[in-house]
């Protein structure tokens, strides 16, 4: 069965500091991938998809960056982070064909001081 | 550009009750899904339900069930028999049919407290 993996699951980090937040799928190849936002009070917004290895297309534009080198793991970067970037990050997957469900991550809580 | 509605911030429910959660949305296409998830305190995102627009029929899993109706772009979710574990913010998706994002539109999330 396909299992999805997020690290870390809590991070605080001080402004103007980088971030690397990862994602791993176990048990399917070549998924479509996302990266999505959660404020504090509201819904989910989607930040990054990949389709691909190198292939990230960034649906808000940002002082965060995504990353896929390899087929199943999908990388959140920032270099210099914001007090507006705290929030809840989950990454989700979907098979590339046959499938319109997303299945998401447990999540990474990120908090800038 | 779609959007999704939640007009229910919070709702509450007696165990072993029925509650329904309501959603509307905005969209010019005809062809699209809509899904319920469910993120309990852990804040996992769990499918609950899904729909495709083309089907007339309601989807039903289980206790859970949607009251689709196309014309008026609702999707409400009722949940039969509530138990203490439906505790959770219900958030109501939508998917445009096709494209290559396939991203998810969500609602701002209804917090559902059941009551023993």
């Amino acid at each position: 069965s396909q299992t999805i993996h997020q690290w870390p699951a809590t991070l605080v980090q001080p402004v103007g500091s980088p971030l690397s937040l990862e994602c791993t799928v176990e048990g399917t190849s070549n998924p479509n991938l996302y990266w999505y936002r959660q404020a504090a009070g509201r819904g989910l917004q989607l930040l990054f998809y990949s389709i691909g290895i190198d292939q990230i297309s960034s649906e808000v534009p940002q002082n965060l960056s995504a990353s896929r080198p390899q087929d199943r793991q999908f990388i959140l970067s920032s270099k210099k982070l914001l007090l507006s970037d705290s929030g809840f990050y989950l990454c989700a997957w979907r098979t590339g064909y046959g499938s319109y469900e997303q299945y998401f991550g447990p999540g990474t809580r990120l908090t800038v001081t | 550009a779609q959007t999704v509605t939640q007009s229910q911030p919070e709702m509450s429910v007696q165990e072993a009750e029925t509650v329904t959660l309501s959603c509307t949305y905005d969209t010019s296409e005809s062809d699209y899904y809509l899904f319920w998830y469910k993120q309990p305190p852990s804040r996992q995102m769990i499918l609950v339900i899904r729909q495709e627009a083309y089907k007339q029929q309601n989807a039903t899993e289980n206790r859970f069930s949607v009251n689709f109706q196309k014309a008026a772009k609702s999707f409400s979710l009722k949940i039969s028999d509530s138990q203490l574990g439906d505790a959770a913010m219900y958030f109501c998706a939508y998917r445009a049919y096709g494209g290559a994002t396939n991203k998810l539109i969500f609602g701002t999330g209804t917090l559902l407290a059941v009551q023993p």
